[in-house]
């Protein structure tokens, strides 16, 4: 069955780095688009960036284009967002998720791992 | 970006009783393709969101038949039918025409 763990979540202080990861299994990781949606405690679903699955195309939402970088080795079938220059409002469970073959949404998601911004 | 908006963004439901859920879009989601691309998910309390309908009205595997959507342009319902116990938890439409993709600010249903 289609399995999606992310992990590399903590406490990081404003302007600090951190790099999470998502492993895949039970499907086929290097045929898929990937996503990450994040949630702010308490709050909605935000959907933050998305990858092809040959890794050459990357998309953004326009808060955080220029400091988050999502990248993938289907060698390792593991999918990764690097985060740099982050702020309080990054606060949130960061979910990796797979996208539905064809339909362009998304269907399968991890359980999430939580990145706390805070000095 | 296209503004998703959900009302209610409360719904107390009685078991056995229906629940609509409606969700706007401020341009329609029609997608040069043709598809209409509008999602809802449920998150259940302390859970990850689950996908339960696509393109506006298919329903992902494993999704009670109680669930449907409808909808077209940027006007779209979530429908269940009998709301069951474990129905309880936030409900979310997204639209995946135009990047960035959006989500609605949730609809929470709870039992009265």
């Amino acid at each position: 069955q289609v399995q999606l763990v992310e992990s590399g979540g903590g406490v990081v202080q404003p302007g600090g780095s951190l790099r999470l990861s998502c492993a895949a299994s039970g499907f086929s990781f290097s045929r898929h688009f990937m996503h990450w949606v994040r949630q702010a405690p308490g709050k909605g679903l935000e959907w933050v960036a998305l990858i092809r699955p040959d890794g050459k195309i990357q998309n953004y939402a326009e808060s955080v284009k220029g400091r988050f970088t999502i990248s993938r080795d289907n060698s390792k079938n593991t999918l990764y967002l690097q985060m740099n220059s982050l702020r309080g409002d990054d606060t949130a469970v960061y979910y990796c998720a797979k996208d539905l073959d064809g339909s362009w949404t998304v269907d399968y998601w991890g359980q999430g791992t939580l990145v706390t911004v805070s000095s | 970006d296209i503004v998703m908006t959900q009302t209610p963004l409360s719904s107390p439901v009685t078991l056995g009783q229906p629940a609509t859920i409606s969700c706007g879009s401020s341009q329609s989601l029609v997608h040069s393709n043709g598809n209409t691309h509008l999602s809802w998910f449920q998150q259940r309390p302390g859970q990850p969101p689950r996908l339960l309908i696509y393109k506006v009205s298919n329903r992902f595997s494993g999704v009670p038949d109680r669930f449907s959507g409808s909808g077209a342009g940027t006007d779209f319902t979530l429908k269940i039918s009998r709301v069951e116990a474990e129905d309880v938890g936030v409900y979310y439409c997204m639209q995946s025409t135009q990047f960035p993709w959006t989500f609605g600010q949730g609809t929470k249903v709870e039992i009265k």
